[in-house]
């Protein structure tokens, strides 16, 4: 099984500000990877697929980068809305996925 | 806009059975790999099972195998997941998604289940 670890697991950041998150993968999984954002109580909702793809609708400013084991999604300027938990997911061996524990980002 | 609307969760006693379902539209279900994945009080996001367009193949994680069956019905535009020999750390909101494949969009907005006596 793949084992998908995110760091950090909490993070807490100022409007504005770049913040970056990181998930590695226990062995390559090319670039089969997804980005999720959740807010409390909704269901997530899909940022990035393919580890760099940026799904229609969301900003610009989030963005996606990596290949093999080690990944990021950058939030280049922070905005009140952004707030909430991040997840990644792996589909190197699709139909068999995993997801990373999760980063909760929050307001300093 | 796609939608996804999950029913069926509840209360329900350890080494009971529950029957979720999920009704999508807006989009041609009977094209589209279907899942579930589900989520335990205040912890992260643990993919339990997929379905094939026809409902020939089903995978599902190791520890649900042999106690959930995860099903279709195309006519009706609806996803089901039956569980069974329900235990506490089956606890959770289960989610239906729309499997790209690969990736998940859109969830449903997801339902409770609770095992306790």
């Amino acid at each position: 099984d793949i084992q998908m670890t995110q760091s950090p697991s909490t993070l807490s950041a100022s409007v504005g500000d770049r913040v970056t998150i990181t998930c590695r993968a226990s062995q390559s999984i090319s670039s089969w990877l997804a980005w999720y954002q959740q807010k409390p109580g909704k269901a997530p909702k899909l940022l990035i697929y393919d580890a760099s793809s940026l799904e229609s609708g969301v900003p610009s400013r989030f963005s996606g980068s990596g290949s093999g084991t080690e990944f990021t999604l950058t939030i280049s300027s922070l905005q009140p809305d952004d707030f909430g938990t991040y997840y990644c997911q792996e589909y190197n061996n699709y139909p068999f996925y995993s997801f990373g524990q999760g980063t909760k980002l929050d307001l300093k | 806009e796609l939608q996804l609307a999950e029913s069926g969760g509840g209360l329900v006693q350890p080494g009971g059975s529950l029957r979720l379902s999920c009704a999508a539209s807006r989009f041609s279900f009977s094209s589209f790999w279907m899942s579930w994945v589900r989520q335990a009080p205040g912890k992260g996001l643990e993919w339990v099972a997929t379905i094939k367009q026809d409902g020939s193949e089903t995978y599902y994680v190791d520890s649900v195998k042999g106690r959930f069956s995860i099903s279709r019905d195309n006519a009706k535009n609806s996803l089901y997941l039956q569980m069974n020999s329900l235990t506490g750390e089956d606890t959770a909101v289960y989610f239906c998604a729309r499997d790209v494949p690969t990736w998940f969009d859109p969830w449903g907005q997801g339902t409770l289940v609770t095992v306790s006596s």
